[in-house]
C-alpha cells in the first residue's frame, strides 16, 4: 500500500498572502490532482498533472499555481488569498488516466482571517 | 464539460433498510463511474466502481447500477449499518480523459 501526504492540516493565512500547500505520494503513481471540497459544492478540480513537469488546468484553476516538481510531489500555491475563504484543499493521485481509482490525501484546511 | 448531478442531497434510513443514491451525467463518452466515501472529518476514500461495460456490479453489501442509455449510475446499500454513515460521491470520467467530475455529494444516516 501507499499513502498521500498533506502539509500542513491547518493553515491559517491573512488577505492578500501567498500560501502554499504540499502534497507528497508514495504510490508511484504518475497523475496527482488538486481538488478544493466547499460545503455543499462538492470537490471541483483546480490543477492536474499526469506526469512530473506536467501542469493542466481544472474548471477553477484562477488564483492558484501549480507545480509538479517530481514524480512524488505536487504543490498547490494560493496566489493572493481571499478575505473570509475557508475550504478544504484535496490531493489525489490514480496509477494514469482517470478511469483508475484516486486515492486521497486527508486535506489542508484553509481558513483566511 | 462533463456535469455530474447528485439527485439525493441527504438521505436518512433505519437501520437494516436499503439506501440508494441516484446520478446522471451529459458526456455520452464516459465510461467510469466511481464511487467514493467520507467519514465525519476524514477523507474520501474508494469503495465501488463500474465501467460502461457491464450494467450491474456488486461488492458485499454494495450494487451500483448503470444504464447508459439514461445516463443514470445509482448505489444501493443494503442491509444497512450505523457505519454507513458518512457522505457519498459519484463522479464520471471518460477514456483518456484525466479529469473526473464529482457530484456534490449525499449525506447519509442510519439511524439505529
Amino acid at each position: 500500500g501507499g499513502i498521500i501526504t498533506q502539509t500542513p492540516k491547518f493553515l491559517i493565512g491573512q488577505e492578500g498572502q501567498k500560501l502554499t500547500l504540499k502534497c507528497q505520494q508514495n504510490f508511484n503513481h504518475d497523475t496527482m490532482y488538486w481538488y478544493r471540497q466547499d460545503s455543499g459544492k462538492g470537490l471541483r478540480l483546480i490543477y492536474y498533472s499526469i506526469t512530473e513537469n506536467d501542469l493542466q488546468k481544472g474548471d477553477l484553476s484562477e488564483g492558484y499555481d501549480a507545480s509538479r516538481e517530481k514524480k512524488s510531489s505536487f504543490s498547490l500555491t494560493v496566489t493572493s488569498a481571499q478575505k473570509n475563504e475557508m475550504a478544504v484543499f484535496l490531493c489525489a493521485s490514480s496509477e494514469g488516466a482517470s478511469q483508475n481509482t484516486l486515492y486521497f490525501g486527508a486535506g489542508t484546511r484553509l481558513s483566511v482571517l | 464539460g462533463e456535469k455530474v448531478e447528485q439527485h439525493e442531497s441527504t438521505l436518512s434510513v433505519r437501520e437494516g433498510d436499503s439506501a440508494v443514491i441516484n446520478c446522471t451525467y451529459t458526456d455520452t463518452a464516459s465510461s467510469y463511474f466511481p464511487w467514493y466515501k467520507q467519514e465525519a472529518g476524514k477523507s474520501l476514500h474508494f469503495v465501488i466502481d463500474i465501467r460502461s461495460n457491464v450494467d450491474r456490479k456488486q461488492s458485499q453489501r454494495l450494487i451500483v447500477l448503470l444504464d447508459k442509455k439514461a445516463k443514470r449510475f445509482s448505489l444501493h446499500i443494503t442491509a444497512t449499518q450505523p457505519e454507513d454513515s458518512a457522505i457519498y460521491f459519484c463522479a464520471a470520467s471518460s477514456g483518456g480523459n484525466y479529469k473526473p467530475t464529482f457530484g456534490k455529494g449525499t449525506s447519509l444516516v442510519v439511524h439505529p
